[in-house]
């Protein structure tokens, strides 16, 4: 099956800096990798996703980049506020047409932002 | 607006016993998953299913078992819990197409005695 890896987990960052987040894949096939950002006490939400066709997708202060050969994938946070501050989660998944397997996460990576 | 329903947010049991957490979606989405959540740990996926009566081992499964015997209701079940399974479980559904977003429930927070 698939596993994901995802670097740092735990990340500080200064207000106003840029933050990276990092992870890998091991299966080729997924074609998926959705991001979410979990505020405490509260579920785990979308909030950006590129699928295998794409090298790259930018909304607003956030992009995620795909690099298929090497079988990683990143978060990229500029200008960070202090309401980024959250745990994120990595994703990859593939889509065939009979439906999806199992959306498989790394372990998360806290980011906090410095005032 | 998707909404995913988990039926309790809090939840304490006794070693041993029966429990059952329910999830409800109603979006009319193929695919539901549980997970549980634990720190350090992230999520791991228990059992998946893409139809009704259709479901798949994840990577943690042991311990469980699930039934979907409609297309928006996921059970999962702990045969006989144990204090290992004292967690945060988290339901999510997502649709049959490529790329598209999964949903989650606002969590069971499960604490087995």
């Amino acid at each position: 099956g698939e596993n994901v890896e995802q670097h740092p987990s735990t990340l500080s960052v200064q207000e106003g800096d840029s933050a990276v987040i990092k992870c890998t894949y091991s299966d080729s096939a997924s074609n998926y990798f959705p991001w979410y950002k979990q505020e405490l006490g509260k579920r785990p939400q979308l909030i950006i996703d590129i699928r295998s066709n794409v090298g790259e997708k930018k909304d607003q202060r956030i992009a995620v980049t795909l690099n298929k050969t090497a079988k990683h994938f990143s978060l990229h946070i500029t200008e960070t506020q202090p309401e980024d501050s959250a745990v994120y989660f990595c994703a990859a998944i593939m889509y065939s047409g009979g439906g999806a397997d199992g959306l498989t996460f790394g372990k998360g990576t806290h980011l906090i932002i410095q005032p | 607006d998707v909404k995913v329903t988990q039926s309790s947010r809090y939840l304490v049991k006794r070693t041993g016993e029966k429990v059952f957490l329910e999830c409800v979606q109603d979006m009319d989405h193929e695919n539901m998953f549980w997970y549980r959540q634990d720190p350090g740990l992230g999520l791991r996926l228990i059992y998946f299913s893409y139809d009704v009566k259709m479901k798949e081992k994840g990577d943690i499964p042991e311990g469980y078992s699930v039934s979907r015997e409609k297309k928006e209701r996921f059970s999962l079940i702990l045969e006989s819990a144990s204090t290992n399974q004292t967690s945060m479980y988290l339901c999510a559904s997502s649709g049959q197409d490529s790329g598209t977003e999964a949903f989650f429930g606002q969590g069971t927070r499960l604490t087995v005695v």
